[in-house]
């Protein structure tokens, strides 16, 4: 399977919104309701955000939502906070205990 | 507390093996589904490899099928990777998460992850 297709970077100021996309095809995120989404500061483990399009972990703050419209998913992150700069991974699930991410989009909090 | 601490990344040569080693703890060992991913160095992640609660139950990517394998031992709450004739490009960061999967195969996502190891290949 191809990679997802993420934009490589994404910026805002403290309190603004962002959305970061996730481009599929009609075989993965298209057909999934299973598009989970993962932060990475570098040089540590990544955590999850966003599970099943648009559930949250408990313990992840509600500023961090997820959505999606035919092939493409989106993560949301309002109230940007400077913690927030990091990697962001989409991830769709195939089934069968099989995975495909996304390329990755770096944030940048300014 | 869910705990997984990545071993045994090592510089080697392509063409030699490596084995990795998760150390877990603070989850039910056997019935959870293991798995692998890699971040080559300025790249995204990759999936590797997964395997079920049983160990009988073994998916692998395409670009290491055939070259590594996955195992995993009840007695030791460790999961393992068996890297054979490396290559270059699987130089990398390698990750162990723990893997939750609802019924029926009804979703799949990593819900908790170990900090990696990293193993670099060299020509």
């Amino acid at each position: 399977q191809s990679a997802l297709t993420q934009p490589r970077s994404v910026s805002g100021s403290p309190g603004q919104t962002v959305t970061i996309s996730c481009t599929g095809t009609s075989t993965d995120v298209g057909d999934s309701n299973y598009v989970s989404w993962y932060q990475h500061h570098p040089g540590k483990a990544p955590k999850l955000r966003i599970y099943d399009v648009s559930e949250r972990p408990s313990g992840v703050p509600d500023r961090f939502s997820g959505s999606k419209s035919g092939n493409t998913a989106f993560l949301t992150i309002s109230g940007l906070q400077t913690e927030d700069e990091a990697d962001y991974y989409c991830c769709s699930y195939g089934g069968s205990y099989t995975w495909v991410f996304g390329g990755g989009t770096k944030l940048t909090v300014l | 507390e869910v705990q997984l601490l990545e071993s045994g990344g090592d510089l080697v040569q392509a063409g030699e093996s490596l084995r990795l080693s998760c150390a877990t703890s603070g989850f039910t060992f056997k019935n959870s589904v293991l798995s692998w991913v890699r971040q080559a160095p300025g790249k995204g992640l990759e999936w590797v490899s997964a395997v079920g609660g049983s160990g009988d139950n073994v998916q692998s990517a395409d670009s290491v099928q055939g070259r590594f394998t996955i195992s995993r031992d009840k007695s030791k709450n460790t999961l393992y990777l068996q890297m054979n004739n490396l290559r270059v490009e699987d130089t990398a960061v390698y990750y162990c998460a723990k893997v939750h999967v609802g019924y029926y195969d009804s979703s799949g996502y990593f819900d908790f992850w170990g900090p990696g190891t990293l193993v670099t290949v060299s020509s």
